[in-house]
């Protein structure tokens, strides 16, 4: 299996603030890392396919970098809406491992 | 718009039986793979399994496999997951969800399933 990790595991931000949250897989997986928010009670919601690709409908001020084993999602300017927490997930293999998350307050 | 819409909330003993349900509408449900996600405290998200409805081709991790049973009825565009005895340990958030470009893009609601006596 396909260990994920992400850090930080709990971030405290305020709004209009950049913030970056890595994922690190314990294998290369090229480019197959999505990430996800969600916030409570609600499912996730998918922000970044393919490291990089922006889902349609996300704001631009997400993005995502890397390949290989490490990863970055970016939260250019952040807004009321986006404390929750975040999960990143491979697609590499089946199993599609998610990380533990990140949560954003 | 596609949407998934799950069935509502389950309490049931150790060793009951249950079936849950996923309801696509505002796409053709036969060319999305619909997936199902477990979400604990404990182990977080995990995916269970995948579905092909149209050709009932599924996919478990293996990690659930022979403890569910994920189906699909195309004629009414709805996905299932069932368990033939629930233990307390399948006491979780359970998420249907479409797979697209490999990733989960469309999710359900949820449907919270309680394992108690």
């Amino acid at each position: 299996d396909i260990q994920m990790t992400q850090s930080p595991s709990s971030l405290s931000a305020s709004v209009g603030d950049r913030v970056i949250i890595t994922c690190r897989t314990s294998q290369n997986i090229e480019d197959y890392l999505n990430w996800y928010q969600q916030k409570p009670g609600n499912a996730p919601k998918l922000l970044i396919f393919a490291a990089s690709s922006l889902q349609s409908g996300v704001p631009s001020r997400f993005s995502g970098t890397g390949s290989g084993t490490v990863f970055t999602l970016t939260v250019s300017r952040l807004q009321p809406e986006d404390f929750g927490t975040y999960y990143c997930q491979e697609s590499y293999t089946t199993l599609g491992s998610f990380g533990p998350g990140t949560k954003l307050d | 718009e596609m949407q998934l819409v799950q069935s509502g909330a389950e309490v049931k003993k150790p060793g009951e039986s249950l079936k849950i349900s996923c309801k696509g509408s505002g796409y053709n449900f036969v060319r999305h793979r619909i997936g199902w996600l477990r979400q604990t405290p404990d182990k977080g998200l995990e995916w269970m399994g995948i579905i092909f409805p149209g050709d009932s081709d599924t996919r478990y991790n293996p990690s659930f496999e022979g403890q569910v049973t994920i189906s699909a009825d195309k004629s009414i565009s709805t996905a299932y997951l069932q368990w033939s005895s629930l233990r307390a340990s399948d006491t979780a958030l359970y998420y249907c969800a479409t797979r697209s470009h490999a990733a989960f893009d469309v999710w359900g609601q949820g449907t919270m399933v309680t394992v108690s006596s």
